[in-house]
């Protein structure tokens, strides 16, 4: 079974704090995905990455980047946390090459105070 | 542009059938998922339909028109444990997903 984890399940940090959330597959798979969902919202991607060391930007960028030197670990950073950004943070990871499913970790719920 | 849309909330009764509805508008497309998220949890892959017509697995099916871009998810002999949000996800072509916002489904006993 693939296996998608990440480092907190929730988390609080005050505003102004850098943020780093970590995610880790264990299928070798080759595209990592960040997401945060909000309610009414849903899904939005917000940075994906097709190898290692590549990144390509999703549909809410701002406020973000992302990290991948190892084909394993996507981590996704927040700078300086605003309020705004809290939310819950979901990673996911598909194998390349074909329309697979994306397999998603457990989540983390942030909280920006 | 690019924009997925299914209704935000359905309730049924245990034992019936359901259908929500997913509409599709995206620049690429490789084929349309279907997820189940049970609160406070990941979501999980539920079907994947890549060609026109109707897709069974179980107490659950999905179907796809790609001229209408059009899916639905059929869930028959409704359980309580079906009480859950659905979200449907366009493939851009077998790079990144497009989400819809979710219907969550409640299941009255």
């Amino acid at each position: 079974d693939v296996k998608v984890t990440q480092s907190s399940r929730y988390l609080v940090k005050r505003t102004g704090e850098k943020v780093f959330l970590e995610c880790v597959q264990d299928m070798d798979h080759e595209n990592m995905f960040w997401y945060r969902q909000d309610p009414g919202l849903g899904l939005r991607l917000i940075y994906f990455s097709y190898d290692v060391k590549m990144k390509e930007k999703g549909d809410i960028p701002e406020g973000y980047s992302v990290s991948r030197e190892k084909k394993e670990r996507f981590s996704l950073i927040l700078e300086s946390a605003s309020t705004n950004q809290t939310s819950m943070y979901l990673c996911a990871s598909r194998r390349g090459g074909g329309s697979n499913e994306q397999f998603f970790g457990p989540g983390t719920r942030l909280t920006v105070l | 542009g690019q924009n997925i849309d299914q209704p935000t909330e359905m309730t049924a009764t245990e034992g019936a059938i359901v259908q929500i509805n997913c509409t599709y508008q995206t620049s690429g497309f490789n084929g349309l998922f279907w997820y189940q998220q049970h609160a406070g949890e990941a979501p999980t892959f539920l079907s994947y339909n890549v060609l026109d017509g109707l897709e069974e697995k179980g107490r659950f099916s999905s179907f796809l028109s790609r001229s209408k871009g059009y899916s639905y998810l059929l869930l028959k002999e409704l359980q309580m444990k079906d009480s859950a949000s659905y979200l449907c996800a366009a493939d851009n072509y077998g790079q990144n997903f497009v989400f819809g916002p979710g219907t969550r489904l409640s299941v009255l006993p």
